[in-house]
């Protein structure tokens, strides 16, 4: 079985500021990972996945985030936030392969961005 | 425009009565899921389909029953019998290839029971 660490409840930043939002996973078996962007009261969208290949791996709106297997990390980066990723972004993982799986999520970190 | 589709945004019941939550996508998704999210709380799975007419419970299936006619349509019957139901319920879709796991998320449904 796989499980979900989001270490932070809420993250306040200001604007332009760098941050970053942690998550932890464990697995017994190789796993994807998903980081996922809910705005209130509205669905989740997907923000990036790492599935294989390089261990970085980047959304188009200026997020990344980099799968680390030894430290069982995959923490999301933005060096410079805006008012407008004030959002609740939530770490997920699934076994790695073919066929059907199920996501397990964290229980999400809220970003607070302020001017 | 492909998408998932969910309605009513907002549910309102009375306590002992059953309701419906619709969910429909045309992504043309084999599998397709419901979650409940309560603040603090994160995403929790109720059921899942892989493929239609076909259907396995998730974490905290109880007091939910759900049913898959179609490949477009998975709709959720939260019952008298679930003790707690006022939360945010989300439908998601996804294909099941190898590769393919992401799953795409309706704009939810928030129930309140009055």
């Amino acid at each position: 079985a796989q499980s979900v660490t989001q270490l932070d409840s809420q993250v306040p930043v200001f604007e332009e500021a760098p941050v970053e939002l942690r998550c932890n996973y464990s697995s017994s078996v190789s796993v994807y990972l998903f980081w996922y962007v809910q705005y209130p009261n509205q669905g989740l969208q997907l923000l990036l996945k790492y599935l294989s290949g390089s261990t970085l791996v980047e959304s188009i709106n200026g997020f990344e985030a980099e799968f680390n297997k030894s430290q069982t990390s995959f923490h999301l980066r933005k060096p410079s936030v805006h008012i407008s990723d004030t959002a609740e972004y939530f770490c997920a993982v699934s076994p790695a392969g073919g066929g059907f799986q199920k996501l397990v999520f964290g229980t999400g970190t809220r970003l607070l961005v302020s001017p | 425009d492909g998408g998932i589709t969910q309605s009513p945004k907002y549910l309102f019941r009375k306590e002992g009565q059953n309701v419906t939550l619709s969910c429909e996508q045309n992504l043309n998704h084999d599998a397709m899921y419901w979650y409940r999210q309560d603040p603090g709380q994160g995403l929790r799975l109720i059921y899942y389909s892989q493929i239609v007419n076909d259907f396995q419970k998730g974490d905290i299936a109880e007091g939910y029953s759900v049913s898959r006619e179609k490949k477009e349509s998975f709709p959720l019957t939260v019952t008298s019998a679930q003790k707690n139901p006022t939360a945010f319920y989300l439908c998601a879709s996804s294909y099941t290839g190898e590769g393919l796991v992401s799953q795409y998320f309706g704009p939810g449904t928030r129930l309140t029971v009055l």
